[in-house]
């Protein structure tokens, strides 16, 4: 099956500093990948939809400027959490959409491992 | 709006079987994915309905009524590594998936 992966699992930092998150596609190539957060007990949260070569597409009330996403080649999107603060402490998850083949194929997301994020 | 419905938790006997409801109301239907996500875990993939009736794999089986918008995930056989969050999702017309806010499953001995 389709792999993705995502770098850091885990991360602690100071507030103030930036993180960056890679989310890659291993085994095959994605033109869209999407980025979630989820709070604890909550579900997952779109905060924006990446397409390669083209600028991401936010969802209302995700600040643009703040959470920075790159998606610059078929496999690799990053996510970079700018002037981290304790808020946005947060399990991130990205997802690659591919086909999911056969006679009936349909394009399924598959999800990387997540990150978790703390911020001090 | 868009809207998806499941309990927020169920409770049920390991070997047992329970049935897992959700509701929707979405612009347009482009098929109803379930997914299965451990506490800490990101979601893993269960199954994918877009034609009425039933699928089934294994242990899990899907139910789709698009008439009715309603769908069901049925766990049969229940062992406790079955014990996680269960989450709906439906593609809208746009082929963005909206998702449920997740049922928590507690399977006792």
């Amino acid at each position: 099956g389709a792999v993705v992966s995502q770098h850091p699992s885990w991360v602690i930092c100071k507030s103030g500093t930036s993180v960056k998150i890679e989310c890659r596609s291993l085994d095959f190539q994605a033109t869209t990948m999407f980025w979630y957060r989820q709070f604890p007990k909550q579900s997952l949260m779109l905060m924006a939809t990446s397409n390669e070569g083209s600028k991401a597409t936010y969802e209302q009330g995700v600040e643009k400027d703040k959470f920075l996403i790159n998606h610059a080649s078929l496999t690799l999107s990053t996510l970079t959490v700018t002037s981290a603060h304790p808020e946005d402490s947060s399990f991130y998850i990205c997802s690659a959409e591919g086909s999911s083949g056969g006679s009936s194929s349909y394009n399924e997301q598959f999800f990387g491992p997540g990150t978790r994020l703390t911020v001090l | 709006g868009q809207n998806i419905d499941q309990p927020t938790e169920m409770t049920a006997t390991e070997g047992a079987i329970v049935q897992i409801n959700c509701t929707y109301q979405t612009s347009g239907f482009n098929g109803l994915f379930w997914y299965q996500q451990h506490a800490g875990e990101a979601p893993t993939f269960l199954s994918y309905n877009v034609l009425d009736g039933l699928e089934e794999k294994g242990r899990f089986s899907s139910f789709l009524s698009r008439s009715k918008g309603y769908s069901y995930l049925l766990l049969k056989e229940l062992q406790m590594k079955d014990s996680a969050s269960y989450l709906c999702a439906v593609m809208d017309s746009n082929y963005q998936l909206i998702w449920g806010a997740g049922t928590k499953l507690i399977i006792k001995p």
